[in-house]
């Protein structure tokens, strides 16, 4: 029973335009969402987050997007750089009523930037 | 100057065999965590220690065994491996509180059961 999921296990984009990586959750408990980023054969890195009690988070050219209604948050990266090739990995976890830091992944989306 | 360091990289153990992976960070994290990426590449979290206390054990087989000597370090240790063990295992860690979800992974350490 998976929570969290991407279904999309690819994306190819031309460098310059925008990226739209999407994840669906079940669990309504979820109240913070992640996304992290991973290289081959390194470990994932953090790249943003966003709480539940808001719609948007922006960093640079990433913003994620949280709809709670359809239990779903997209990653908007503008504009697409080739380095911003590798895969993307959503996670959800609950942290208001007790916060351990576990995290749920979706199983990822490799993002691949055309120069 | 690694933030989560993780040995051996690649381990590679036939089947029974009881085999150890070692998990450091100088981040001054006073959490740790241990994950298994597995063939689908859902990664799924095993165990967290803070401060040395265990806070998170997921159904796990008790075949595998963290240990946390320290607040800087966990190690896990697998005993009777098993075929279906084979998996990138990666370490992480991260400060408690607020800072739980932001956490650092380190390299992972692909092992291969056969």
């Amino acid at each position: 029973d998976q929570q969290v999921k991407q279904n999309s296990p690819s994306l190819s984009v031309q460098e310059g335009r925008i990226s739209i990586l999407n994840c669906d959750y079940t669990n309504s408990m979820f109240d913070y969402f992640l996304w992290y980023k991973k290289y081959p054969a390194e470990g994932p890195t953090f790249l943003i987050s966003i709480s539940s009690i808001k719609d948007k988070n922006e960093d640079g050219r990433f913003t994620v997007f949280l709809n709670k209604s359809a239990k779903h948050l997209s990653l908007h990266i503008v504009p697409s750089q080739p380095g911003d090739s590798a895969v993307y990995f959503c996670a959800a976890s609950v942290v208001r009523s007790s916060n351990t830091g576990k995290l749920i992944f979706g199983q990822g989306t490799t993002l691949q930037v055309k120069p | 100057d690694t933030a989560v360091s993780q040995t051996p990289k690649y381990l590679v153990t036939q089947m029974g065999n009881d085999k150890s992976i070692k998990c450091e960070q100088n981040l001054g994290h006073d959490t740790m965590y241990w994950y298994k990426q597995d063939s689908k590449k859902f990664l799924k979290i095993m165990f967290s220690y803070n401060n040395k206390e265990l806070i998170i054990n997921e159904t796990v087989p008790n075949r595998f065994s963290p240990k946390s000597p320290d607040k800087a370090h966990l190690n896990l240790h697998i005993n009777s491996l098993e075929l279906g063990d084979s998996a990138v295992y990666f370490c992480a860690s991260s400060l408690a509180g607020a800072h739980y979800n932001e956490q650092f992974f380190g390299p992972g350490t692909r092992l291969t059961v056969l």
